[in-house]
């Protein structure tokens, strides 16, 4: 079956800069999507198509991709953004749709 | 604004059957995709499968064999049932209204419920 991997955690401080990545075989042809997770809440999407932000996402969110990893990069980091953050993707014929297994951002 | 709002029993008994409703409200089931997703507690989101509006499915491979989705447009409600249950079910189970991509061929969720704990266990 297709996966997706991510680090389980990437730590920042205040104010810089933070890259999660996702890792994925169809990603070359398939978008990846990323959703942000606080404690006890539902995920919210964040980044879609690789790098469209939907509306009332703060502009600090944005992504990317090329080859088989797509980045979501979090620049000038608040404290408000620690939470885990998933990216997810279809297999390349776009059959199901699976997770990465989540990366715990720590703002520092 | 549409909401999704999950409901069902918190509690099923191993190798019974799992069973939630989703109820939109807000706006139509019509013309959207919905899906069930689920996250085991302390674990990351694995989707189950999704239904349109006309009652077209697709699931998840590896649960398909339990998994049935279906819709009732005159309620604005959708459902899951996933049978013979074990103690590996056990999550929060969220319903989420899907955006298609026609090229190249995918979705992806932008409209959640809160989620509802389901924990098996006799």
């Amino acid at each position: 079956s297709y996966e997706l991997t991510q680090p389980p955690s990437v730590s920042v401080s205040p104010g810089q800069t933070a890259r999660i990545t996702c890792s994925g075989d169809a990603l070359p042809k398939q978008y990846a999507y990323w959703y942000q997770q606080k404690p006890g809440q539902a995920p919210v999407l964040v980044i879609y198509k690789d790098s469209e932000r939907p509306s009332g996402i703060p502009e600090r969110f944005s992504g990317s991709s090329s080859g088989t990893t797509g980045t979501l990069t979090i620049s000038g980091v608040q404290a408000e953004d620690e939470a885990d953050y998933y990216c997810q993707s279809a297999d390349s014929s776009g059959t199901y749709v699976v997770f990465g297994g989540g990366t715990k951002l720590t703002v520092l | 604004q549409v909401q999704l709002q999950e409901s069902g029993p918190g509690l099923v008994k191993p190798s019974e059957t799992l069973s939630l409703t989703c109820t939109v409200s807000g706006g139509s089931i019509s013309s959207y995709y919905w899906s069930w997703i689920r996250q085991p507690p302390g674990k990351g989101l694995e989707w189950i499968g999704y239904i349109y509006y006309s009652g077209s499915t697709n699931y998840n491979p590896s649960l398909k064999s339990r998994v049935t989705i279906s819709v009732d447009t005159s309620k604005n409600q959708f459902s899951l049932k996933l049978s013979s249950v074990t103690a590996a079910d056990t999550a929060v189970y969220y319903c989420a209204r899907d955006r298609m991509v026609v090229t190249p061929g995918s979705w992806y969720f932008d409209l959640w419920g809160r989620g509802t704990l389901v924990t098996v266990s006799s």
